[in-house]
Order: C-alpha cells, then sequence, then structure tokens
C-alpha cells in the first residue's frame, strides 16, 4: 500500500508570492491534515480535512488555507508568503477523523524555502 | 488545555546502551499517548501507542507504559543502535477536548547513538 505523497519535496519562494503544495493520502484514508514544523516552535497543527469540509483549524492567519478534493487529495495554499513562513510542512492522513485510536500517517513533507 | 513535556535533548549514548525519554502530559479526558520518531530527512512514523491506563505499547524493541497516576509515557529500549538515531516525538490524542481528536505534540527529543 503507498504511503503518503507530498509535492513537491523542496520549494525556494521569494518573499510576497504564493504557494500550494499537494498531499495524497493513504487509499482509503478520508482525513488529511496539515502541520507546520520549524525548529523554533516544533509541530504545530495547522488545519484537518474530512471528506472535502475542514473539521478542525489551528491558530494560524488567513494567509493559511486549504482544500479537499472528491478523491481525498488535499492542497494548502499560503498567501503572501513571509520569511517566518519557512519551515518544513508535513502533511498526514488517517482513516477516521477522531476515535480512541486515532492514528495519523505523515509523507515526508515539502520544505519550504522563503528568501 | 493539553500540553506534552519531554525532556530536552539532544540525548546521546553508545550503541548498546539503555534509552529512556521522558515524557509527561496534561490532559482534560482520558487521552489516547503515542511515540512518534522522524529520521533524518523523512516524516513522522508511529512508533507505538497506548489507549488506556496501564497499556504497554510497544515495536522494534522500544517499550512505554500509560501511567495515569504519574501522567507519563517514558519511551524506553533496552540496547540501542546506531540506527536508532532520530528525533522522538510524544503526543496525546484526547476528544474530550472539545471533540477534536487532533494530536498534541511534545518538542521532540533527539537521539544520537554512537558505534
Amino acid at each position: 500500500k503507498a504511503g503518503v505523497t507530498q509535492t513537491p519535496r523542496y520549494l525556494i519562494k521569494t518573499r510576497g508570492q504564493q504557494v500550494t503544495l499537494s498531499c495524497s493520502p493513504i487509499s482509503g484514508h478520508r482525513s488529511v491534515s496539515w502541520y507546520q514544523q520549524t525548529p523554533g516552535q516544533g509541530l504545530q497543527f495547522l488545519f484537518e480535512y474530512f471528506s472535502e469540509t475542514q473539521r478542525n483549524k489551528g491558530n494560524f492567519p488567513g494567509r493559511f488555507s486549504g482544500r479537499q478534493f472528491s478523491n481525498s487529495r488535499s492542497e494548502m495554499n499560503v498567501s503572501t508568503l513571509e520569511l517566518g513562513d519557512s519551515a518544513l510542512y508535513l502533511c498526514a492522513s488517517s482513516r477516521t477523523s477522531g476515535g480512541a485510536s486515532y492514528e495519523q500517517y505523515f509523507g515526508p513533507g515539502t520544505r519550504l524555502t522563503v528568501t | 488545555g493539553d500540553s506534552v513535556t519531554q525532556m530536552e535533548g539532544p540525548v546521546t549514548l553508545s550503541e548498546e546502551a539503555f534509552l529512556t525519554i521522558n515524557c509527561t502530559y496534561t490532559a482534560t479526558g482520558y487521552p489516547s499517548l503515542f511515540w512518534y520518531v522522524q529520521y533524518p530527512g523523512e516524516g513522522l512514523q508511529l512508533l507505538l501507542k497506548a489507549t488506556k491506563a496501564d497499556d504497554k505499547g510497544s515495536n522494534k524493541g522500544f517499550e512505554a507504559t500509560y501511567r495515569k497516576e504519574t501522567t507519563s509515557f517514558h519511551l524506553e529500549k533496552g540496547s540501542v543502535q546506531v540506527s536508532d538515531s532520530a528525533v522522538y516525538f510524544c503526543a496525546l490524542s484526547d476528544g474530550a477536548s472539545g471533540g477534536s481528536y487532533i494530536p498534541t505534540f511534545g518538542r521532540g527529543t533527539s537521539l544520537i547513538v554512537h558505534p
């Protein structure tokens, strides 16, 4: 069974630009979550989508947005990039959107560098 | 709110040494507890989990016991290998926290194992 895939793996953008990252979950998984990982803040939750609906949202500005398609693939978009947006963006998929044994399966991440 | 506290790293050990990485948590309800591992250049992988008090999760020689009385979930391994060098994350998932099962992660503990 293929794992979670993320594209692109590396990205360099200039301040003020926008960027779109893509995530394909494990087949059969309907929940996709996005995280930002930085050395200073650790792993921070961005948002979760389940069956094309945003179920949960973290504490990030409106420049960060996402969506999920009918095949469960998800994209996240960051507009008006700032230097502080440089990070590893991780996508995680899960079969459900909760439950006592909620387990997430992570992709390798997209390394975004903003210059 | 929920929180996870891990010991600061890096933890540096010689091969075949005993490993303990401490993790304590604060949660509203009765959370499930997880350990994830992140190898260099990769996303997080679920290492083990426990869903109720006194449960022991184990995988690849690693173990952790859910201790409700001390709100702890310490990770242990009897004999580490160089290939265990990675960053280890403790996490909890607590549906009682407003109904969201989105995991709360610790800051991660880097483990370096020397030959």
